[in-house]
């Protein structure tokens, strides 16, 4: 079965500052991967997703990732943090279903 | 198109009462996913339909947790008897036919057992 591990559950930039949020997945077919987004009482909104072909995806916000088959990973990065980026990332894997990290809350400071 | 449709957004109930949370999944979407949140246990599958039709319910914790899709346009996730550990939110998603597509989420139903 697929899974999704997020390293670090709180990750913390400054405004301008390059965001990383990582994720390695498990899964015993080729993956489909996504990034999504949750703002505080709202729904988990997609960000960006890889299917196949390129593997540098490009997503809204600024947001890309880069699947990486031979590190089984597919990192979230954006060159330079905004305020409004403040919120929980979740990263997942697709089969039939669909499996979510344990999320990664960003903050940005000022 | 309206987008998943959850109701209630809140509910706050007793603990031994009987709980129903309700979707409306996006029209023409073929899968409808149950998902729980809680601090401790991040997101988790409950159930998902394909076509009305139960594919897989081995996240759904106990007996006291059932579902239902009775038509294609409607769901249902109830708790009888409930209890405080129930309380989380509980999100309904749907998504189209091929795998390579993605979740669309509600809002969230916030559920608290007193």
């Amino acid at each position: 079965a697929q899974s999704v591990t997020q390293l670090g559950s709180h990750v913390s930039v400054s405004e301008g500052a390059l965001v990383l949020l990582r994720c390695n997945y498990s899964s015993s077919v080729p993956p489909y991967l996504f990034w999504y987004v949750q703002y505080p009482n709202q729904g988990l909104q997609l960000l960006l997703k890889y299917t196949t072909g390129a593997t540098l995806v490009k997503g809204i916000n600024g947001f890309e990732a880069e699947f990486k088959k031979s590190e089984t990973s597919f990192h979230l990065t954006k060159p330079s943090a905004h305020m409004s980026d403040a919120a929980e990332y979740f990263c997942a894997v697709s089969e039939n279903d669909m499996r979510f990290g344990a999320g990664t809350r960003l903050t940005v400071k000022p | 198109d309206a987008g998943v449709i959850q109701s209630p957004r809140h509910e706050v109930t007793e603990m031994g009462q009987e709980v129903t949370l309700r979707c409306k999944p996006i029209s023409g979407h073929d899968y409808l996913f149950w998902y729980r949140q809680t601090m401790m246990r991040g997101l988790e599958l409950l159930i998902y339909f394909n076509n009305n039709v139960p594919i897989d319910d081995s996240g759904m914790p106990e007996d006291r947790f059932s579902a239902k899709m009775p038509n294609a346009s409607f769901s249902t996730l109830k708790i009888q008897p409930s209890e405080p550990r129930d309380s989380a939110v509980y999100f309904c998603a749907s998504r189209p036919l091929v795998a390579t597509g993605e979740l669309f989420f509600g809002e969230g139903s916030r559920l608290t057992v007193l």
